[in-house]
């Protein structure tokens, strides 16, 4: 268990749904990190809260959007999904400095768009 | 534009042998350069850093040598394990004070054969 917790684990979804996947950092963590992997892609950034701040933008869709809550905790939301929205999608924290240990990441949420 | 980019999409190699994993980037203003161990249904786990400043790291089995001349890293694995055998992700980041963006290849797959 690497301390961040990410539900659910699969997600089935229509396309045109809208989804919600959750992440809670590890404990004292205070940025949270999304990134997608993608078939045959590397993983992809899409955005980073910090202490409840948006703090940086990758490749993120203007579909989907995030927020992280004062208890930390994350949520990315990803709306009218597209087949091509198939991923797995990980959550990942990291303490204010220490960027020799990277980060830590949650197992992952799958989500199958069909 | 991927600005980590990992050539060999995969590496097999020999119990006991050394594993050589490489890794290109294309921005000199990274400072800080991971290399990441991901087994299947599991997220990424941290498994050895480097900073700009040196050029050379080493932990156990695991050596990252990095040459910021030609703008390239590898990770060394001496002897290889078949517990070695893992997709591996090599990413570089430019830090601030409130976190890190981390840019990520695509990763090797290394198999270790017995």
């Amino acid at each position: 268990d690497s301390g961040v917790t990410q539900t659910p684990k699969h997600l089935i979804t229509a396309t045109g749904q809208r989804v919600t996947l959750r992440c809670s950092p590890r404990s004292g963590d205070l940025s949270v990190y999304w990134y997608q992997q993608s078939l045959d892609q590397g993983l992809q950034f899409l955005i980073q809260y910090y202490n409840g701040e948006e703090r940086a933008k990758g490749n993120i869709l203007e579909r989907f959007s995030a927020q992280q809550f004062p208890d930390l905790h994350s949520e990315l939301n990803l709306s009218s999904l597209e087949l091509g929205d198939s991923a797995l999608y990980f959550c990942a924290s990291s303490a204010t400095g220490g960027r020799g240990y990277g980060y830590t990441f949650g197992s992952g949420t799958r989500l199958t768009v069909v | 534009d991927q600005q980590v980019k990992q050539n060999s999409p995969s590496l097999s190699v020999q119990e006991g042998r050394i594993s050589i994993l490489n890794c290109d980037y294309t921005n000199s203003m990274f400072d800080y350069f991971l290399w990441y161990k991901k087994y299947p249904a599991e997220g990424p786990t941290f498994l050895i850093s480097i900073s700009s400043i040196k050029d050379k790291n080493e932990d156990g089995r695991f050596t990252v040598f990095l040459n910021k001349s030609a703008k390239h890293l590898s990770l060394h694995i001496v002897p290889s394990q078949p517990g070695d055998s893992a997709v591996y992700f090599c990413a570089a980041s430019v830090g601030t004070i409130a976190g890190y963006a981390l840019n990520f290849g695509k990763g090797t797959s290394l198999l270790v054969t017995p």
